[in-house]
């Protein structure tokens, strides 16, 4: 079946550190892969996608590239701040999975000033 | 546009206990998911409607757990008995397309 394994946390950074978190995916097909946020105390938010291999996700100055060969969708950060500090959950989603979202186990992120 | 909603947000019980959960997906959406998301752990899928019709429920402990989607639009999630496992945060959501938005959860403490 799907899954999704992500690296564990915490991580903790110095603002305007780089950030990657690693993110590899197991899929029959060709998944879409998304990367959540969890900012302390709301829901889970959408933070970028990427639907097919070679895309490029981009949003909020993170970004994520669909990498087939390597079946990753590692998250990259060039400069953190405080205010990214929050929970990021790696998901596919795929046809025989009906659609429906499998996630990786999450890692928090913790930037310092 | 409305988001998710969620109610209620807190939910301290005892085992053996019943409980219930409402969600009212976003209006026009299809699709509506219940997860659980136990303490450290992501998400795991309980069971998908589409429209009012079930689409995944294989991974609902059927013995306990039920959920229905009446007129393809609110949702109940009912645990009965609880157990103290169940303690998790319970999230809905709901999908038109591809991107699927969460509302913010239930938090169950099963006692």
């Amino acid at each position: 079946g799907d899954s999704v394994t992500q690296m564990e946390g915490p991580v903790t950074l110095s603002e305007e550190a780089f950030l990657t978190i690693n993110c590899t995916y197991t899929a029959t097909g060709y998944p879409s892969l998304f990367w959540y946020v969890q900012y302390p105390g709301e829901g889970l938010q959408l933070l970028l996608k990427a639907t097919k291999a070679d895309d490029k996700g981009s949003n909020k100055g993170f970004e994520a590239t669909y990498r087939k060969e390597t079946t990753s969708f590692h998250l990259e950060k060039g400069s953190v701040q405080v205010s990214d500090s929050a929970v990021y959950f790696c998901a596919l989603s795929s046809l025989a999975g009906r659609r429906a979202l499998t996630f990786g186990s999450g890692t928090r992120l913790q930037v310092q000033p | 546009e409305a988001g998710v909603a969620q109610s209620p947000r807190y939910k301290i019980i005892e085992k053996r206990q019943s409980v219930a959960f409402w969600c009212n997906p976003i209006s026009g959406h299809a699709t509506l998911y219940w997860y659980q998301q136990i303490l450290g752990q992501g998400p795991k899928l309980l069971i998908q409607f589409q429209n009012n019709g079930v689409v995944d429920d294989s991974q609902l402990p059927k013995d306990r757990f039920s959920a229905e989607r009446l007129k393809g639009v609110d949702s109940t999630l009912k645990i009965q008995p609880a157990k103290l496992e169940d303690s998790a945060v319970y999230l809905c959501a709901s999908s038109r397309t591809l991107e699927a938005f969460f509302g913010q959860g239930t938090r169950l403490t099963v006692v």
